[in-house]
C-alpha cells in the first residue's frame, strides 16, 4: 500500500462540472502539496497546506489531518483545467515529499 | 523568466556511459530537490540540498548516483555506468527558505534521460 493514494486515477467531466479529488495518506505530516503536471510535463504547486482550506481562483483545497484526507476542488472546470493533478505530503519527520501517482483529469468541452 | 532551469532537455546515452544532469534553481533559494519521475507515475525523492549541504540522500537508488551543489546554486546529479532501468525524467525543484518540503517548491522542466 502507498503512503499516498488518489482516487480517482483517471476523471473524465463535462465543461462547467465541480470536480473532487482525493488524497488519502498513512502517516503523520507537516505539510501537503497539490500540484499540476501539464500536459506538456511541466510542474506547478498549486497549494501547500497543513490545515484548514485555501482557495485561489476556481481551485479549493482542503485537509482534515485527523482522517488523514486530504480534497482539491475545481469550480466551473474548464478544458484547459485538462492535467494531471499530483497530492504529495510531507512527512513529521525527514526532508522528503512522498507524492501519490496522480489524478489525470480531462475537461471536454 | 527566472525559474528553475535544467540542462540538457534531452539526453539520450548508451548503457555505461557517464551522465551529468544540470539544474539552475531560482536565484537565491536556499533548498534544491531532485526527483525522478517514471512515465505515468508520479515524483520520486532522491535527494535534496540546504545550501551547499546535501541534507537527505536516502532516495538515491545505488551508489552510481551522486549529486552535488558546490556553491549552494547550481546542482549537479551524475549517473555513473547507465543501465536502461535508468531512464525516466529527472526532475530539479528549488524553494526559498531552509524548511525542506514545506516550502512551496518551483519545478524545473526536467531532463528526459533515455539510456539505450
Amino acid at each position: 500500500k502507498n503512503e499516498v493514494e488518489q482516487s480517482p486515477q483517471n476523471l473524465t467531466a463535462q465543461e462547467g462540472e465541480f470536480i473532487t479529488i482525493n488524497c488519502s495518506y498513512s502517516v503523520g505530516i507537516s505539510a501537503l502539496h497539490w500540484l499540476q503536471q501539464h500536459p506538456g510535463g511541466g510542474i506547478v504547486s498549486l497549494f501547500m497546506l497543513s490545515s484548514g482550506k485555501k482557495k485561489h481562483g476556481r481551485l479549493i483545497a482542503t485537509i482534515n489531518i485527523q482522517e488523514k484526507h486530504s480534497s482539491l476542488h475545481i469550480t466551473a472546470s474548464h478544458p484547459r483545467d485538462s492535467a494531471v493533478y499530483i497530492c504529495a505530503v510531507k512527512e513529521t519527520s525527514g526532508s522528503r515529499l512522498t507524492f501519490g501517482e496522480g489524478t489525470q483529469l480531462t475537461v471536454n468541452p | 523568466g527566472a525559474g528553475v532551469s535544467q540542462s540538457p532537455r534531452y539526453k539520450v546515452t548508451k548503457r555505461g556511459q557517464d551522465v551529468a544532469l544540470r539544474c539552475d534553481p531560482i536565484s537565491g533559494h536556499v533548498s534544491l530537490y531532485w526527483y525522478r519521475q517514471a512515465l505515468g507515475q508520479g515524483p520520486e525523492f532522491l535527494t535534496y540540498f540546504n545550501y551547499e549541504a546535501q541534507q537527505d540522500k536516502s532516495g538515491l537508488p545505488n551508489d552510481r548516483f551522486s549529486a552535488e551543489r558546490p556553491e549552494g546554486s547550481i546542482s549537479t546529479l551524475t549517473i555513473q555506468r547507465t543501465e536502461q532501468r535508468d531512464s525516466a525524467m529527472y526532475r530539479c525543484a528549488s524553494s526559498i527558505g531552509p524548511r525542506g518540503a514545506t516550502d512551496t517548491q518551483y519545478f524545473g522542466p526536467g531532463t528526459r534521460l533515455t539510456v539505450l
